[in-house]
This record gives structure tokens, C-alpha cells and sequence, in this order.
């Protein structure tokens, strides 16, 4: 167990649609990032967040958004969903901002977009 | 530029040989190089890293190599055994984005008992 919690496990849904997924950063980790595994993409960053602040943006669509809240944990949220949005999506933490710092890795929440 | 190519796709070893995965990348600016091993229904879990400042890391049976003028690096697994069945993703970054890491598309490593 990794010690970063990611909620709900599975997600089915319909187009359009709206969702969020949440995760709970290891306790005393300041960092949350978002990933999406698919099997057409791989494994693709999305947004990394420090402290309450994003602090760096990878492949991550207009219609996807995030946050952090002042507890540390973190939202993904997701509308006007597609097809092609069903994918894993891991959320990942670490103590600090830098490579130096191991990021752990939840259990991922799986979408299916139906 | 951003990209990491991962080879093989698929790998079988026998119970005790040795696994070696190989990945390449474009951009010089990455400057740490970790592995993941991920389990089904798990998520990726660090293995093992390295900076371009050496060329070699072992951990236990688990070794990076590092070649910096060839933009390769690869992992060996030695003694492979069936519990290391699972999927490996090499990935790239730099040091000032912490973990914003850009992944290979991963091998599945399958060791035959």
C-alpha cells in the first residue's frame, strides 16, 4: 500500500457528462500529480500541484481541471466527457517538488465513458 | 522531442536469466531517469533511478545502465524470477519538474517458472 488513496476505484459514466475524482495524498506529502493511462497513450502526465498551487501542466485537455485544497487533497475533474476519455487516472504524491523526493503512486481510478 | 521509445513490447526470461529492457530519449534536457514496475490493478511503483552523472546503479538484483553520449539507458534484472512478472515503464525527466515524468510505453516482462 502505497499510502495515497484514490476514490471511487471505478467510474462508469455517459457521454457527456461531468465526474471528479478525488485522492489523499500520503500524509506529509505537499505534492499531488494526475496521470491517465490508456492503452493508446500510455502513461501521460497531467498537472502537478505544490502546496496548494499548480506548478506544472502536461497534456491535459480544456475540458479537465484540477485543484488542490488547503487539506492537500486533490480533485480531477472531468466534463463534457468522450469515449476516448476512458482511461486509468493515477494520482501520485511526494514530500517535495523536486525529483529527489519519490512520488507514490495510488490504486487509480478507472473511467469507462459509456 | 519529449519522447521516451521503450523496447521490447514483451519479454519472456526463464526462471533465473537475466531481463534487460532498453529505452531511448531525444532530449538532452532530462536529466533523471527512474524505472517503475507496475502489477496488475496496481499503480507504477519506483524501482530504481538514476542521474546522468554516472553510468551504472545497482540495487539488489536490479541494475540501470547509462549511456549519456547514446541518450540510452536500460535495466537489467538478474536472476529474474516469477515474482517479477509485471510491467516496467522507464521514464524521463528533469530534476527542476520533479516528478513530472514523461513514460515510455512499457514492457510486460513475463519470467517462466
Amino acid at each position: 500500500d502505497s499510502g495515497v488513496t484514490q476514490t471511487p476505484k471505478h467510474l462508469i459514466t455517459a457521454t457527456g457528462q461531468r465526474v471528479t475524482l478525488r485522492c489523499s495524498p500520503r500524509s506529509g506529502d505537499l505534492s499531488v500529480y494526475w496521470y491517465q493511462q490508456s492503452l493508446d497513450q500510455g502513461l501521460q502526465f497531467l498537472i502537478h500541484y505544490y502546496n496548494g498551487e499548480e506548478r506544472a501542466k502536461g497534456n491535459i485537455l480544456e475540458r479537465f481541471s484540477a485543484q488542490q485544497f488547503p487539506d492537500l487533497h486533490s480533485e480531477l475533474n472531468l466534463s463534457s466527457l468522450e469515449l476516448g476519455d476512458s482511461a486509468l487516472y493515477f494520482c501520485a504524491s511526494s514530500v517535495g517538488a523536486l525529483w529527489d523526493t519519490e512520488a507514490f503512486f495510488g490504486q487509480g481510478t478507472r473511467l469507462t465513458v459509456v | 522531442q519529449q519522447q521516451v521509445k521503450q523496447s521490447p513490447q514483451s519479454l519472456i526470461v526463464q526462471k533465473g536469466g537475466i531481463s534487460i529492457i532498453n529505452c531511448a530519449y531525444e532530449n538532452t534536457a532530462f536529466d533523471y531517469f527512474p524505472w517503475y514496475q507496475q502489477f496488475p490493478g496496481k499503480g507504477p511503483a519506483l524501482l530504481i533511478a538514476i542521474r546522468p552523472d554516472v553510468s551504472e546503479k545497482k540495487e539488489g538484483r536490479f541494475t540501470i545502465s547509462f549511456n549519456k553520449s547514446a541518450k540510452q539507458f536500460s535495466l537489467h534484472i538478474m536472476d529474474s524470477q516469477p515474482g517479477d512478472s509485471a510491467t516496467y515503464f522507464c521514464a524521463a525527466s528533469r530534476v527542476a519538474y520533479g516528478n513530472k515524468l514523461v513514460f515510455g510505453a512499457g514492457t510486460i516482462l513475463r519470467v517462466k517458472s
